[in-house]
């Protein structure tokens, strides 16, 4: 699988926008974005996912760079409830039965 | 029902113990996956069913067995387990396997420690 690079570590105040980075340089055409996170004591739960164009939902938007060597998870209004480690990972199209975690960014978020 | 429910949510048990974790999901999905995590790492997978079929075994050590009696149940055999296997046994499950789109349900973990 392609890897990822993602900060260790982001700050953010409660109730302003988060924007998450993650790199992707090597990634294929057939390789989709998706973001998990986990938040303290919980397993992980599904964010978002997309492959070329922007996405949105209820719990946040991913942006993807038009060459798709990078995408931003964007978080519209963070709460404390938002504090967890997300992570960004990349899945191959049909036939991947994986899902492989990198090291994830931990958002802390500042009342 | 969206949940994915692991019991215990907590084991302790010493070297020579046999002990079993079990895990259960009434989404009617066919994938299903064990993770073990450990203190401030990433999940990482070691097994995954498809259609009740083992179709990924991560290298996982024979200590650890699973076994998939039905699609909406996956269990995970402990026998003969070391100190360094004490972590966070995460499982999960997808509408099936290997489409992309397919989101991972999680359970919340069993922790195990062992003595």
């Amino acid at each position: 699988d392609a890897k990822t690079t993602q900060p260790n570590s982001m700050e953010s105040n409660e109730e302003e926008p988060v924007h998450l980075p993650c790199n992707h340089s090597t990634i294929s055409g057939t390789d989709y974005i998706h973001w998990y996170r986990q938040l303290p004591s919980q397993g992980p739960e599904y964010v978002i996912h997309g492959l070329t164009s922007n996405v949105n939902n209820r719990m946040a938007s991913l942006a993807i760079a038009e060459d798709r060597k990078s995408s931003t998870l964007i978080l519209h209004r963070a709460t404390l409830r938002d504090a967890a480690v997300y992570y960004c990972i990349l899945r191959v199209g049909f036939g991947n039965e994986k899902l492989t975690f990198g090291t994830g960014t931990r958002l802390t978020i500042i009342p | 029902d969206t949940e994915v429910t692991q019991t215990p949510k907590h084991l302790v048990m010493g070297m020579t113990n046999k002990k079993s974790l079990k895990c259960e999901q009434h989404m009617g999905h066919r994938a299903m996956y064990w993770y073990k995590q450990k203190a401030k790492k990433p999940p990482e997978l070691m097994f995954v069913y498809s259609y009740e079929k083992l179709s990924i075994n991560e290298s996982v050590p024979s200590r650890f067995s699973p076994e998939c009696p039905n699609s909406s149940l996956l269990n995970l055999h402990l026998h003969a387990l070391q100190p360094e296997d004490s972590a966070l046994y995460l499982c999960a499950s997808s509408q099936d396997a290997g489409i992309y789109h397919e989101k991972l349900f999680f359970g919340s973990g069993t922790q195990l420690s062992v003595l």
